[in-house]
């Protein structure tokens, strides 16, 4: 079967940095999503990985492995609005996404 | 601007009812898409299209249907509401080859079946 994997839930603070880890199991793989959701509202685009290593935007940068079927979200500089659930989701062989359950970061003052 | 509209936003609506939830958007995009989003699951796809009068079923389609007789529309329809469906539901369109495009996602559809 297809997997993804991730943290249910973490707690980082204010200012800090927080890295959100997404292991995936799938028939092929064509590239790499991560979407940022807050709560009550609809989930939108943050980066996208097709080639291994790190891809930097901003506060944001996302890392990927295809070897090792291993991808982060690197958040830096952590503010109160980063407190949202964070979506991976691996396009496989037949071009379907398949979607991880998300983690939920919580961000402390 | 493009966007992509849902209605209704909330619905609750009895057991074996028909519901169907809208969903348009105006990006011109072929592609669009209908998930549901529960507690501890990842997004789940219902149905997709790729074009006008191109619909085909994802892994939860059971109970659901779907038609697409312009680039704009993908309305959802759920033949007759079972509790089983209560759930946020979010339609989605993109550009590009099939599911490789970023995604743009409604504000979604939150619906409760008693």
């Amino acid at each position: 079967g297809q997997n993804i994997d991730q943290p249910t839930e973490m707690t980082a603070t204010e200012g800090a940095i927080v890295q959100i880890n997404c292991t995936y199991q799938t028939s092929g793989f064509n590239g790499l999503f991560w979407y940022q959701q807050h709560a009550g509202e609809a989930p939108t685009f943050l980066s996208y990985n097709v080639l291994d290593g790190l891809e930097e935007k901003g506060r944001f940068s996302s890392f990927l492995s295809r070897s090792k079927g291993y991808s982060y979200l690197l958040l830096k500089e952590l503010q109160m609005k980063d407190s949202a659930s964070y979506l991976c989701a691996v396009i496989d062989s037949n071009y379907q996404l398949i979607w991880g359950a998300g983690t939920k970061l919580i961000i402390k003052p | 601007d493009a966007e992509i509209t849902q209605s209704p936003r909330h619905k609750i609506t009895e057991t074996g009812r028909q519901v169907t939830l809208a969903c348009h958007q105006t990006w011109n995009h072929n592609n669009m898409f209908w998930y549901r989003q529960d507690l501890g699951h990842g997004l789940r796809l219902i149905h997709y299209s790729y074009g006008v009068q191109d619909t085909n079923k994802g892994e939860v389609s059971d109970g659901y249907s779907v038609s697409r007789s312009n680039t704009e529309d993908l309305p959802l329809t759920l033949e007759s509401a079972a509790s089983s469906q209560t759930s946020v539901y979010f339609c989605a369109s993109s550009q590009g080859t099939s599911d490789t495009g970023e995604l743009f996602f409604g504000e979604g559809s939150r619906l409760t079946v008693l």
